[in-house]
């Protein structure tokens, strides 16, 4: 089955601790994307990749980190210097014959104490 | 970054309506996406439009690629309760980079 998975789907941790949030897709999509989602809003970019080993800000990228070394995955830190780190974290992907439309993974509800 | 205009921001309606929800851009847009999400999970894409003027169902859903292409249109008709869930209006002015999305029309459906 093709899709993108996100692990952990619930994750708590402690304040001041950075946390790595994961993000596999095996629809060999090019593009990848983090956003975050908070209680009763839309969707915000974190970062953004269209290829590998390249990645880009997006509107909210301050106290977030990102890597792109293979293209199926694009793993999110979340870093201390996050203010407001508790939300739902969405990974999504783009690309092949479908590139104009994204498609998203469960999500990690990320939960900071 | 650019949020497109969706409304309404809520809807509650009895089973058996229609609903009707719009989004409009400031910017001229080549792709229409249409995404229903359910409380703790992701968003699930309903409908991709591409060309102006283009009207694409999906079962009782009904999307429409606005002629300006700043705006696009879902309707679902004859409402269940499996309905109910935020719809997300999303889209993008290019074929790479950043899609833009909608603050998204929550529905409830009751019986």
């Amino acid at each position: 089955d093709g899709g993108i998975t996100q692990s952990p789907k619930y994750l708590f941790r402690k304040e001041g601790q950075n946390v790595t949030l994961s993000c596999e897709q095996n629809l060999n999509h090019d593009a990848m994307y983090w956003y975050r989602q908070d209680p009763g809003q839309g969707l915000r970019l974190i970062y953004y990749s269209q290829i590998v080993n390249d990645f880009q800000k997006g509107d909210i990228a301050e106290g977030y980190s990102v890597s792109r070394e293979k293209k199926e995955s694009f793993p999110l830190t979340v870093t201390s210097a996050q203010k407001n780190p508790t939300a739902f974290y969405l990974c999504a992907s783009s690309g092949g014959a479908s590139y104009n439309e994204q498609f998203f993974g469960p999500g990690t509800r990320l939960t900071v104490l | 970054g650019q949020q497109l205009n969706q409304s309404p921001q809520s809807m509650f309606i009895q089973e058996g309506e229609d609903v009707s929800m719009n989004c409009t851009s400031s910017s001229i847009f080549n792709t229409w996406l249409w995404y229903k999400q359910d409380p703790g999970e992701g968003p699930v894409l309903l409908i991709a439009l591409y060309k102006a003027g283009e009207l694409t169902s999906n079962g009782r859903l009904t999307a429409q690629f606005g002629i300006t292409r700043k705006d696009s249109f879902l309707n679902i008709s004859a409402s269940i309760p499996s309905d109910v869930g935020i719809y997300f209006c999303a889209g993008r002015p290019d074929s790479w980079g950043k899609f833009q999305f909608g603050a998204g029309t929550q529905v409830v459906v009751t019986p």
